[in-house]
């Protein structure tokens, strides 16, 4: 089965500094990439997407990049604000029965 | 729209005794599915449903029973509770299978095994 893995397990950063979370999978049929965002003591949320036939999706100050061939993908925050700060999960599937999460980075925006 | 409500938001048990989680959804989603959360390993499925009737097993299924007998419950049991089943349970649900079907969460279910 698909298996996730996801760096760094923390990060910390200062506000306004650019924060990037890599994820590599290992199922090449994996085709949907999303990212979830859960802050503490809350739900998951999906905050941006991406599918295999798109290398890039950008939404505000957020973007998800992924690489087919070397399987990763990579979420980048830019301008980062305080409110940011939460736990990101990367996930990979080929359906949602499927789906695989990685293990989640915690990110730290210092003001 | 509610969304995904589960219940109870925290639990105590001992070792050994069985509960009930409780999920609904009111968004008409065909799947649905428990997680498990635990601390350095993300999210992981322990038992899905692809429609009313129909359940099938994810990553983690060991001591864990669902049924799915109306579209919008699908209640995770666990039948005699150990303390490796204290964890952070979420529901879920999406409109279909696929990719690009967004999962829908609940609140999470705390649950702690003395």
């Amino acid at each position: 089965g698909e298996n996730v893995e996801q760096h760094p397990s923390t990060l910390s950063v200062q506000e306004g500094d650019s924060a990037v979370i890599k994820c590599t999978y290992s199922d090449s049929a994996s085709n949907y990439f999303p990212w979830y965002k859960q802050e503490l003591g809350k739900r998951p949320q999906l905050i941006i997407d991406i599918r295999s036939n798109v290398g890039e999706k950008k939404d505000q100050r957020i973007a998800v990049t992924l690489n087919k061939t070397a399987k990763h993908f990579s979420l980048h925050i830019t301008e980062t604000q305080p409110e940011d700060s939460a736990v990101y999960f990367c996930a990979a599937s080929r359906g949602n029965n499927d789906m695989r999460f990685g293990a989640g980075t915690r990110l730290t925006v210092k003001p | 729209n509610a969304g995904v409500t589960q219940t109870p938001k925290f639990q105590v048990l001992k070792t050994g005794q069985s509960m009930t989680l409780q999920c609904a959804q009111d968004m008409n989603h065909n799947y649905m599915y428990w997680y498990r959360q635990d601390p350095g390993m993300g999210l992981r499925l322990i038992h899905y449903s692809v429609g009313a009737g129909i359940t099938d097993q994810g990553e983690v299924p060991n001591g864990y029973n669902v049924s799915r007998s109306t579209t919008e419950d699908f209640p995770l049991r666990l039948l005699s509770a150990a303390p490796s089943q204290t964890s952070v349970y979420f529901c879920a649900s999406s409109y279909k299978g696929g990719s690009g079907n967004t999962i829908y969460f609940g609140e999470g279910s705390w649950l702690t095994v003395v």
